[in-house]
């Protein structure tokens, strides 16, 4: 992934739904992954999609859409624990002919009451 | 089940001394391992990527080497540390094929 963008920071509410989106451009894609990271802490592994199409975990969603390199992180039912940088990555060939993750810069999300 | 370890959790060091961060991961065989760093307000940045003992590539050219000398044992060294090295340094491991990351609980470097 060469060049990943999503919004720099976004507010909700407490049992809202909101949804962050992630752009991007690549050559030899060869998966998406969102990451969830609380301040101070490592990154943990939230989702994957690799074909077009939605896959669901519990509150949280992914989708995907290669042709328009585009995918958005669902989170349902907010709570205040939500509130956390979810970091989109996307898993392409280097130039060194391997497959690397290169990460977004992430969303900084606040979840007010 | 599978487990990472980074040590320390946090690091002050003067400007000029050396630096050695290791992380070893539990559970599994053969693993990919990578050292990443993350500057404030910034994203994670590859530095460091391993397939296999004594395999490393580089994938930034900077003052930093890492070096892998059992299958599930990464280090992240530097000679003589710069105050532009502070970051916050995050060893992660994954299996071949399309499975995720898993990150250690990252090391805060200080550089005074």
């Amino acid at each position: 992934g060469q060049n990943i963008d999503q919004p720099t920071e976004m507010t909700a509410t407490e049992g809202a739904i909101v949804q962050i989106n992630c752009t991007y451009q690549t050559s030899g894609f060869n998966g998406l992954f969102w990451y969830q990271q609380h301040a101070g802490e490592a990154p943990t592994f939230l989702s994957y999609n690799v074909l077009d199409g939605l896959e669901e975990k519990g509150r949280f969603s992914s989708f995907l859409s290669r042709s328009k390199g585009y995918s958005y992180l669902l989170l349902k039912e907010l709570q205040m624990k939500d509130s956390a940088s979810y970091l989109c990555a996307v898993r392409d060939r280097s130039g060194a002919g391997s497959y690397q993750l290169t990460f977004g810069k992430g969303t900084k999300l606040s979840v007010i009451p | 089940s599978q487990t990472i370890h980074q040590w320390p959790a946090t690091l002050v060091q003067p400007v000029g001394s050396p630096l050695s961060l290791e992380c070893t991961v539990e559970g599994t065989s053969n693993p990919n391992l990578y050292w990443y760093r993350q500057a404030a307000g910034r994203g994670l940045q590859l530095l460091f990527y391993s397939v296999g003992i004594g395999q490393i590539s580089s994938e930034v050219p900077q003052n930093l080497s890492a070096s892998r000398p059992q299958d599930r044992q990464f280090i992240l060294s530097s000679k003589k540390l710069l105050l532009s090295d502070s970051s916050f340094y995050l060893c992660a491991w994954r299996r071949s094929g399309n499975s995720p990351l898993h990150f250690g609980n990252g090391t805060r470097l200080t550089v005074t």
